[in-house]
Parts: structure tokens; sequence; C-alpha cells
């Protein structure tokens, strides 16, 4: 059964500072792969997907992930950390074929920005 | 926004009863997900419906039980519910040959 871990339940950084959140999957196949933010009360919005085109993957506010299929592994991150990024973030992964898409999330990272 | 629309926002009731969440998806999506975000279990897959067809089922409980009606739009019903069925309950939209889900802003149901 495909699973995803992500590393650190809660990171936080300062203004300005480097964002990496951590996220490994556990798939035979390369699944297709998703980082989704939730600010709070609220639901979930895509930040960007892997689904098997170019390995380093750019999304929305800044953030970019890299597919690594040797370490099993989608980080996301971000060069410079704004207030407003600090959120929930989940890593999610879903078949890479058939007609399920179901999305198996990790446990999420809470990301605390300090000014 | 990303044109899911989930009603009611908030539900309160007690333990023993039954309820309703409605979920709509954004126009031209014939797939809908259902995921259920707890503190203890996190985010979890419940079932997924097709054009009125349900397609897959995860770690649904025999107590809940959904439907995706003509217009496309879903209901998901708790029945006998717990105090551990408190939690957020989320509806995806996506479209046939598209993986990527999109999420509507959740109901959150509070079993007392």
């Amino acid at each position: 059964a495909q699973s995803v871990t992500q590393l650190g339940s809660h990171v936080s950084v300062s203004e300005g500072a480097l964002v990496l959140l951590r996220c490994n999957y556990s798939s035979s196949v390369p699944p297709y792969l998703f980082w989704y933010v939730q600010y709070p009360n609220q639901g979930l919005q895509l930040l960007l997907k892997y689904t098997s085109a170019a390995t380093l993957v750019k999304g929305i506010n800044g953030f970019e992930a890299e597919f690594k299929k040797s370490e099993t592994s989608f980080h996301l991150t971000k060069p410079s950390a704004h207030m407003s990024d600090a959120a929930e973030y989940f890593c999610a992964a879903s078949n890479s074929g058939g007609s399920n898409y179901k999305l198996t999330f990790g446990k999420g990272t809470l990301l605390t920005v300090n000014p | 926004d990303s044109g899911v629309t989930q009603t009611p926002k908030h539900l309160i009731t007690a333990t023993g009863q039954r309820v309703t969440l409605r979920c709509s998806p954004r126009s031209g999506d014939l797939s809908v997900y259902w995921y259920q975000q707890s503190l203890d279990q996190g985010l979890q897959f419940l079932i997924q419906y097709y054009n009125g067809e349900e397609r897959a089922k995860g770690n649904i409980l025999e107590r809940f039980s959904a439907q995706q009606f003509p217009d496309l739009h879903s209901e998901l019903n708790l029945s006998s519910l717990e105090l551990g069925d408190s939690a957020l309950y989320f509806c995806a939209s996506s479209v046939e040959t598209d993986y990527e889900q999109y999420f509507g802003p959740g109901t959150r149901l509070t079993v007392t």
C-alpha cells in the first residue's frame, strides 16, 4: 500500500529564510505527487504537482519541489519565507494510472514564520 | 475559491443521530471524492464517485454511506454517530482524465 511520510510535524523559520519541508513516499511505482496548503479554518489548496514530466516542479506563491526517484522524495522548498506562508502543508500521493486517483496524505507539517 | 461548495459549514449533533453532508463539484467535474480530517487519523480518503457510480472505497465505516446524484452533487450520510466521528469532512472534485483534485472548504462535524 502506498504511504507518505512527512518528516517534522512542525517547522519554524525566520522571515526571509529558506523553507524546506520534507516528504518521502513509499510506492513500487512512482506515483503522482502533490503538495497542498491549508490555512486555518480553510480547505486545501493545491501548491504544485508532479506527474512524471519535469522532475523540478514550480508552484504558486514561489514554492517548488523536486522529485527524486532514487531517494523516493518530493521535498518542498521556498527560497525566502513570508509571514503569509504560515500554514499547514500536506504532501500527498496518488496512483499514476487507472481511473482512481484517491489521495494518500502525509500527517502534515505546520510551518511557523517568525518576524 | 476552488469552485467546490459544501454545506453546511458547521454541524453540531448528538451521539446516535444521523446527518447528511452535501457537496457540489466544480462545473464540469464528474468525479467526487470524500475525505475525513481528524486529529488522530489525519486526512483519510473515504469514497469516490464518478458520474453517479461508486468507483473506489477507502476507510469508510459501514455506518457511513454516500451517493452522487444525476446533477453530480454528492451527499455523505453519517449515521449512529459517535464522539469519534467528530472531524472535518472535505469533498474534492476532478474531471475524469485529470488527477488534480479541487477541495471544498469542508464541513466541521461536532458530535456531543
